[in-house]
């Protein structure tokens, strides 16, 4: 079945520092690939999203993807992060001719000023 | 973006009672609704998908007698928890499919639910 796994579920970075989260899925056909942003206290925001054509995907707030279909991964980047990324960050996967969206268990990240 | 907004964000109730949460897409058409239920420090479960003018689909593992979604029109979807009971406490989170961006969906702020 298909899955999505976030693998650091709480980040601590200084500000200014370069952030990656990893986000790998299992499924073996076409891929729609998703990162949603929870800051505290409000709801899900989307952050960026892939369907298709290149892989490098540039988001809101200075935040990037890359889609690697060869190794089913779906990283979130930002080069230079800010206290007020301080959130939760939910990886998800729309695949195949489904609507239904799976979540990875989201990365909480802290970052301190 | 999209706009998708709950009704009410926060509840408390006495064990026993229905409870019943609206979502309402404000500036576009969703033929497609998902009700999700998120536990503290885990992810958005999905409880079912709720599609205009017909019967909901539900997840496995989720009571259908027990969370009741109508999805009546084009921009509302309401989720009934009947007899709620303590252990139905949780984050209720709707998100609305708007066809217009591709498959993109757009989620509400959430409706957090305590039964007593």
């Amino acid at each position: 079945a298909q899955s999505v796994s976030q693998h650091n579920h709480h980040v601590i970075l200084s500000e200014a520092a370069s952030l990656e989260l990893g986000c790998n899925y299992s499924y073996g056909g076409t891929v729609n690939l998703f990162w949603y942003v929870q800051y505290p206290g409000q709801h899900l925001q989307l952050l960026l999203k892939y369907f298709s054509g290149d892989p490098l995907v540039k988001g809101i707030k200075g935040f990037e993807a890359e889609f690697i279909k060869s190794k089913f991964s779906f990283n979130l980047r930002k080069p230079s992060v800010q206290w007020s990324d301080t959130a939760e960050y939910f990886c998800a996967l729309l695949f195949g001719g489904y609507q239904k969206v799976t979540f990875g268990t989201g990365t909480k990240l802290q970052v301190i000023p | 973006g999209a706009v998708v907004s709950q009704h009410p964000s926060r509840v408390i109730c006495k064990s026993g009672t229905s409870v019943k949460i609206e979502c309402r897409s404000l500036d576009f058409q969703a033929t497609t609704m998902f009700w999700y239920r998120q536990f503290p420090k885990q992810s958005l479960m999905l409880m079912a998908t709720s599609n205009e003018g017909s019967k909901a689909t539900y997840e496995q593992g989720v009571e259908k007698d027990k969370f009741l979604i109508n999805h009546a029109s084009l921009t509302l979807s309401t989720l009934t928890v009947t007899s709620a009971h303590p252990e139905d406490s949780s984050f209720y989170i709707c998100s609305a499919r708007d066809p217009g961006t591709e498959e993109t969906q757009y989620f509400g702020p959430g409706t957090r639910l305590l039964v007593l």
